[in-house]
């Protein structure tokens, strides 16, 4: 297996661009979720899905948009980036019967200069 | 509304020495608490976890944590620090229904001095 992975490592975008963060899982969990770690925050979610279909917004969703067609797969899109999107972002998936063990990506380092 | 606090920016200990990484929760109902640690340019990997039991809760590379309810508290320690514990670490809490969502901790770095 290869866990949750997560492309690009790292990135850097000007404002009011657009770009897609890759997540997939081959675990063939329904839970799947976005967090943005920034410091003296920690991880916050920006949004979740329980299935194949199925997205709901976290804590912090607004400026990304999220789609789920796949059970593998989670994209989170910005659609015009700000420098306040500047952070680290993990994906996170789970069973969704199992919610005490999920499974982290490697991250994403986004800048938005 | 569930919430985890740490209050602890950084936590500097020499090696051989013991290490405590401070938690403090505020739930509503029983607690569902975890820790984990992150390495550099790494994603989060679990330690340990509390949800019924005893206090004192053991996971992963020697550490362990000890529920305190009177205190809503839930530290992680470990007996003799290593340098390769130095780390980031993150408490969280999660609800205890519906999807099940995790609160993060602010995050304490943990610097093992050789």
């Amino acid at each position: 297996n290869a866990g949750v992975t997560q492309t690009p490592k790292f990135q850097v975008l000007k404002t009011g661009q657009s770009m897609t963060l890759q997540c997939a899982q081959d675990m063939n969990h329904e839970y799947m979720s976005w967090y943005r770690q920034d410091p003296g925050m920690g991880l916050r979610l920006i949004h979740y899905s329980v299935g194949a279909g199925i997205t709901d917004q976290g804590e912090v969703p607004n400026g990304y948009n999220v789609s789920r067609s796949t059970t593998e797969d989670f994209p989170l899109r910005l659609l015009s980036a700000a420098p306040s999107q500047t952070s680290v972002y993990f994906c996170a998936s789970r069973k969704l019967d199992h919610p005490d063990t999920q499974y982290f990506g490697p991250g994403t380092r986004l800048t938005v200069l | 509304a569930q919430s985890v606090a740490q209050p602890e920016d950084q936590v500097n200990v020499a090696e051989g020495n013991p290490l405590t990484v401070k938690c403090t929760y505020s739930v509503s109902g029983n607690p569902y608490l975890f820790w984990y640690v992150q390495y550099p340019n790494r994603g989060l990997q679990f330690l340990l976890k509390y949800i019924t039991g005893d206090n004192l809760v053991k996971g992963s590379y020697g550490f362990e944590a000890e529920f305190n309810k009177s205190q809503t508290s839930f530290h992680l320690k470990k007996p003799s620090a290593l340098v390769s514990d130095s780390a980031l670490y993150f408490c969280a809490v999660r609800e205890p229904s519906g999807t099940y969502k995790y609160i993060f901790g602010t995050g304490t770095r943990l610097k093992v001095l050789a």
